[in-house]
């Protein structure tokens, strides 16, 4: 199975600065043939299902705010808020869906510092 | 609107069955492919199962292989998980996600999720 490692399991951030989170899978996400990373990232708020924000690593889903981006290739991928608002508040996932049993990272939780 | 609501969860003995089901409505049910993912208490995420369309492919992880059957019926549009064989370890929030698709393994939208507890 592909081990999916989110750092750092926690954040406090103030609201409108910058926060970043880790991603890194333990074999490469990167489909050579097609040169696309099979790695998406969501959104938890607490009692809420997961909402999908950033798909083939750095793809926005759609009303995604442009706040949120992804980047990263192969092993290695971070989640960017640029400016943090209240509402986002929650915990992310990154997952990679290059091959089954697709797999979730453990999660990180952002606050507000 | 889309919407996937999920029912049939609730305490359960360990040994026992249960099955899941997921109305779902907004889409075109029967174009796409559908997954369970799981979150036990406090817990993060962990993908179950996956249906295609046709249901012509099934996957499951190892944690529920041979326990766990996922299957749909297009006609009324709902997707389903009978688990038997419950364990402690399958007590955890059950989420109907339907698959973003092309290539399957992603999920742009999710029920609200069923309470499944296993306990004596």
């Amino acid at each position: 199975d592909i081990v999916m490692t989110q750092s750092p399991d926690s954040l406090a951030v103030s609201l409108g600065e910058r926060a970043t989170i880790n991603c890194k899978s333990s074999q490469s996400v990167l489909y050579s043939s097609n040169k696309k990373n099979y790695l998406s990232w969501y959104q938890q708020k607490p009692g809420q299902p997961p909402k999908l924000l950033i798909y083939w690593a750095s793809t926005r889903d759609s009303g995604v705010p442009d706040r949120f981006s992804g980047s990263g290739s192969g092993t290695d991928f971070t989640l960017t808020i640029s400016s943090l608002q209240a509402e986002d508040v929650a915990v992310y996932y990154c997952q990679q869906y290059y091959k089954t049993p697709w797999t979730f990272g453990q999660g990180t939780k952002v606050e507000i510092k | 609107e889309v919407q996937l609501v999920e029912s049939g969860g609730g305490l359960v003995q360990p040994g026992g069955s249960l099955r899941l089901s997921c109305a779902a409505s907004g889409f075109t049910f029967s174009s796409y492919e559908m997954n369970w993912v799981r979150q036990a208490p406090g817990k993060g995420l962990q993908w179950v199962s996956y249906i295609s369309s046709g249901s012509g492919s099934i996957y499951y992880a190892d944690s529920v292989k041979g326990r766990f059957t996922i299957s749909r019926d297009n006609a009324r549009n709902s997707l389903y998980l009978q688990m038997n064989s419950l364990r402690a370890e399958d007590t955890a929030v059950y989420y109907c996600a339907r698959d973003k698709g092309a290539p399957e393994g992603y999920f742009d939208y999710w029920g609200q999720g069923a309470l499944v507890t296993v306990s004596s």
